[in-house]
């Protein structure tokens, strides 16, 4: 049973540029959520996806976009890079019909490393 | 407005000590969820626990055993007998429960070394 994974692992772009991250959720989940994580910091939350659609999201700003399809799997999407967006991108999935179930656990992957320069 | 801290940066222990990693919460909500999760240098984020705002049973699991005290707001993590391969960046997170948000809230964790 394949866990959750994201591609690429690294990642180096330069100053305005565009990047897109991706995310497998682990098998017979449907939900995204994805993290940044600065070095030296805990992971903060930028958005999840249930159905396609945005569920939630975190303060991050608009050059932050997101997309889910139909197969459950995930790309965020940065534009206009800033020095301040290099950190550690964290993908986690969960199943959120859950029947009899409030809360299931997140399952996160081993995330994608963006330097910019 | 949702808050945890942890405030040890950094533990360093020599090998089969004992070790209590804290973890202080801030929610105004009545339902909600404590996780710890270990994330080693690989940096993937390893669940450790998920404790209800319900239950505070504390929890033990072989070597690590949590004590979640609502009255103090604390959710801390111990860790008996400590190895080598405990070594790891400690994350202690909340959750709301309603309407199933799964946004978790991290602290910016402990940095834990044990030497052999």
């Amino acid at each position: 049973d394949a866990g959750v994974t994201q591609s690429p692992t690294h990642l180096i772009k330069t100053r305005g540029q565009q990047v897109t991250l991706r995310c497998s959720p682990k098998s017979g989940h449907d939900t995204v959520s994805w993290y940044q994580q600065a070095l030296g910091q805990g992971p903060q939350f930028i958005f999840q996806y249930y159905e396609e659609e945005e569920r939630q999201r975190g303060n991050f700003p608009d050059r932050f976009s997101g997309h889910q399809f139909p197969n459950y799997s995930s790309e965020l999407n940065v534009n206009a890079l800033l020095l301040g967006d290099s950190a550690l991108y964290l993908c986690a999935s969960s199943l959120l019909g859950l029947a009899g179930e409030l809360y299931n656990e997140q399952f996160f992957g081993p995330g994608t490393r963006l330097t910019v320069l | 407005a949702q808050k945890v801290t942890q405030a040890q940066t950094e533990i360093s222990v020599v090998e089969k000590e004992d070790v209590t990693l804290d973890c202080v919460y801030e929610t105004r909500d009545t339902t909600y969820y404590l996780f710890w999760y270990k994330q080693p240098p690989s940096g993937e984020l390893v669940f450790l626990i998920r404790r209800n705002s319900f239950d505070e049973q504390n929890e033990i699991s072989g070597r690590y055993s949590w004590n979640f005290q609502k009255s103090t707001s604390s959710f801390n993590f111990t860790i008996t007998a400590s190895q080598v391969v405990d070594s790891a960046v400690y994350f202690c997170a909340l959750s709301e429960a309603q309407g199933g948000s799964e946004k978790l809230v991290f602290g910016k964790g402990t940095k834990l070394t044990v030497n052999p």
